[in-house]
């Protein structure tokens, strides 16, 4: 069964410093997400993609925050300068149809944490 | 308003027995979705149901739709070890963006089932 994959699994990072998330999405879907889940929290929306352009964003995605999908297959996120609050698990999705109207498949998760 | 709240919290049963979780919601949905979490690891898609169904079976699973009180449930019968796991709902906005739409997720019910 198709998968979306995430690299790396775990990243430890100083303070400051900046990640890149990497993300692998089903090769027929053509809209894509990264969703973060704080340790005991819920899972919350960061963005959505589609057609190489953002489309939608939610207020914790602000400037230190962008995505990328540098070629065909990857879709990237980068945290520029990290903090303490960043560290999370930070979830790829992908999904075929953008309404949500159809379930969506998200990767394993990159546990980030942020010392 | 915070949309997809789960209860209970959490749940600890015995294998074989039958596990109900349930979710509410504030805003009209179009479906609702249920997705599972194992300790650590990436969200699986279990089941979507729409709004005008009231009920959906899969295999072990089924759930529920009371859209006049904007709720569900998921019920999982003879429930296995391996069932341990966080349960969430989630659920796309009412106006799905064909430019790719959020879910939004519940707190999560934590699921133990004891051998």
């Amino acid at each position: 069964e198709p998968e979306v994959t995430q690299t790396p699994s775990h990243q430890v990072t100083q303070m400051g410093q900046e990640v890149i998330l990497r993300c692998v999405p089903i090769s027929n879907h053509l809209y894509f997400y990264w969703y973060r889940q704080i340790l005991g929290q819920k899972v919350e929306f960061l963005v959505s993609f589609y057609n190489n352009e953002i489309s939608e964003k939610s207020e914790i995605f602000d400037d230190q925050f962008s995505v990328e999908r540098p070629d065909g297959s990857n879709f990237t996120l980068k945290i520029r300068s990290t903090k303490l609050e960043d560290s999370a698990m930070y979830f790829c999705a992908s999904s075929q149809f953008g309404t949500g109207g159809a379930g969506y498949t998200f990767g394993s998760g990159t546990r980030l944490t942020v010392v | 308003s915070q949309q997809g709240e789960e209860d209970p919290q959490a749940l600890s049963i015995q294998e074989g027995e039958n596990a109900t979780m349930n979710c509410s919601y504030k805003t009209s949905i179009n479906n609702l979705q249920w997705y599972r979490q194992n300790s650590g690891r990436g969200l699986v898609h279990l089941i979507l149901i729409r709004s005008n169904e009231r009920e959906k079976h899969s295999g072990r699973l089924r759930v529920t739709l009371d859209t006049s009180k904007k709720s569900s449930s998921l019920l999982i019968t003879a429930s296995r070890a391996a069932d341990t796991a966080s349960y969430f709902c989630a659920t796309p906005p009412l106006e799905g963006r064909t430019s790719g739409s959020r879910l939004t997720f519940g707190e999560g019910t934590q699921l133990t089932v004891n051998p």
